[in-house]
């Protein structure tokens, strides 16, 4: 089945600066890979996603890429905020898992001002 | 209404209770999943439901019994539960086929004493 693997477990940055979170899946025939975000005893909320058939996204200070040739996708976060902090878990959707998701363990984020 | 929502939000019981978790969703999603998330770990994928069939039961031990009563109802039925099955667990849904958002409901904090 589909294995995700992310790092860092964990970042802490400045107020300010750049984020980036990596991830690698291992099957090919995964093409979706959207990225979440979970505060503190709170559900995970989407925050950003890339289908297989594009390279890169971005959303305000938000953007993932895609390489599918080397199967990984990253997210980058810029001009970090406080309110950035959080934990992060991408994820990708493989035909062995039909719609659901299998998601990577989990980056702790922590911005300090 | 985008919002998966899910009952209660705490549960405490004894390994020896039978206890149901309830999970509605009214967006018309075809598929819906459990999910089971302990402290500082990511969802880990328990069942999935398509068109209120079982499609994926992810070698989940028979103390957990989902069931789908129609496709706005999902329930998890609990029996003879242990200490380490205490987690919160994570409802989420989202429309058939591959590469859709999934929405999460904000999850049932379960202890299991």
């Amino acid at each position: 089945g589909e294995n995700v693997e992310q790092h860092p477990s964990t970042l802490s940055v400045q107020e300010g600066d750049s984020a980036v979170i990596k991830c690698t899946y291992s099957d090919s025939a995964s093409n979706y890979f959207p990225w979440y975000k979970q505060e503190l005893g709170k559900r995970p909320q989407l925050i950003i996603d890339i289908r297989s058939n594009v390279g890169e996204k971005k959303d305000q200070r938000i953007a993932v890429t895609l390489n599918k040739t080397a199967k990984h996708f990253s997210l980058h976060i810029t001009e970090t905020q406080p309110e950035d902090s959080a934990v992060y878990f991408c994820a990708a959707s493989s035909p062995f898992t039909g719609t659901a998701l299998i998601f990577g363990k989990g980056t702790t984020l922590s911005v300090s001002s | 209404d985008t919002e998966v929502t899910q009952t209660p939000k705490h549960l405490v019981m004894g390994m020896t209770n039978k206890k149901s978790l309830k999970c509605e969703q009214h967006m018309g999603h075809r598929a819906m999943y459990w999910y089971k998330q302990k402290a500082k770990k990511p969802p880990e994928l328990m069942f999935v439901y398509s068109y209120e069939k079982l499609s994926i039961n992810e070698s989940v031990p028979s103390r957990f019994s989902p069931e789908c009563p129609n496709s706005s109802l999902l329930n998890l039925h609990l029996h003879a539960l242990q200490p380490e099955d205490s987690a919160l667990y994570l409802c989420a849904s989202s429309q058939e086929g591959r590469g859709t958002e999934a929405f999460f409901g904000q999850g049932t904090r379960l202890t299991v004493v």
